[in-house]
């Protein structure tokens, strides 16, 4: 059962463009969604993570958007540039804590062409 | 500054046999975790350590046992490596339960011919 579904599975953007990836997740008692990136050869490190009680949380050039209702988050990577080029995955998990409650998307491999 | 190491880096099995990966952490972590990663399927938990002494299973169990030696280290076995257990395999760890940082190793890939 795929509690978070990601969205591209790849994605190819002009050095300088927006990059937008998708998540959608079914269960309602998930409370914190963090993004993982992964270079190639590399494990995954944590990027931004936000709580429901926001819409939306900016770092940088990278900015998360939370649409509870609709049960979607994304991620948007504003000016886009070559060095971003890695595997983004995105992650939900509830109440109570514990990382082994972490479910995680199938990943979009972005790339970023100059 | 070595945070999770994991060996080895890459490894051939032939079916049937066995082998243990090794990961070590020095951030004085509690908890850590054993994933798999294939294409298309994103990040499945194995096995977790929520501290020294525990261990539980994760998403995908079967064919694995782990142990948690110390504080530091946590190795994941594989008895009789089977086809189906190629895979790259992520050691990672956090300070304790709670949405704290989960902080991954470099990966070990294994092949099973």
């Amino acid at each position: 059962q795929q509690q978070v579904k990601q969205s591209p599975q790849s994605l190819i953007v002009q050095k300088g463009g927006i990059s937008i990836i998708n998540c959608a997740y079914e269960n309602t008692a998930f409370d914190y969604f963090p993004w993982y990136q992964q270079f190639p050869g590399k494990g995954p490190a944590l990027l931004i993570a936000i709580r429901p009680d926001v819409s939306e949380k900016k770092e940088g050039r990278f900015t998360i958007s939370f649409n509870k209702s609709a049960k979607q988050f994304s991620l948007h990577i504003m000016d886009s540039q070559p060095g971003d080029s890695a595997t983004y995955f995105c992650a939900a998990s509830k109440a109570p804590g514990g990382y082994q409650k972490v479910t995680f998307g199938t990943g979009t491999k972005l790339q970023v062409i100059p | 500054n070595a945070g999770v190491t994991q060996t080895p880096k890459f490894q051939v099995l032939k079916t049937g046999q066995s082998m243990t990966l090794q990961c070590a952490q020095d951030m004085n972590h509690n908890s850590m975790y054993w994933y798999r990663q294939d294409p298309g399927m994103g990040l499945r938990l194995i096995y977790y350590s929520a501290s020294e002494g525990t261990t539980d299973k994760g998403e995908v169990p079967n064919g694995y046992n782990v142990s948690r030696l110390n504080k530091r280290e946590f190795s994941l076995r594989l008895e009789s490596a089977a086809p189906s257990q190629t895979s790259v395999y992520f050691c990672a760890s956090s300070r304790s339960s709670g949405y704290t940082e989960a902080f991954f190793g470099q990966g070990t890939r294994l092949t099973v011919v």
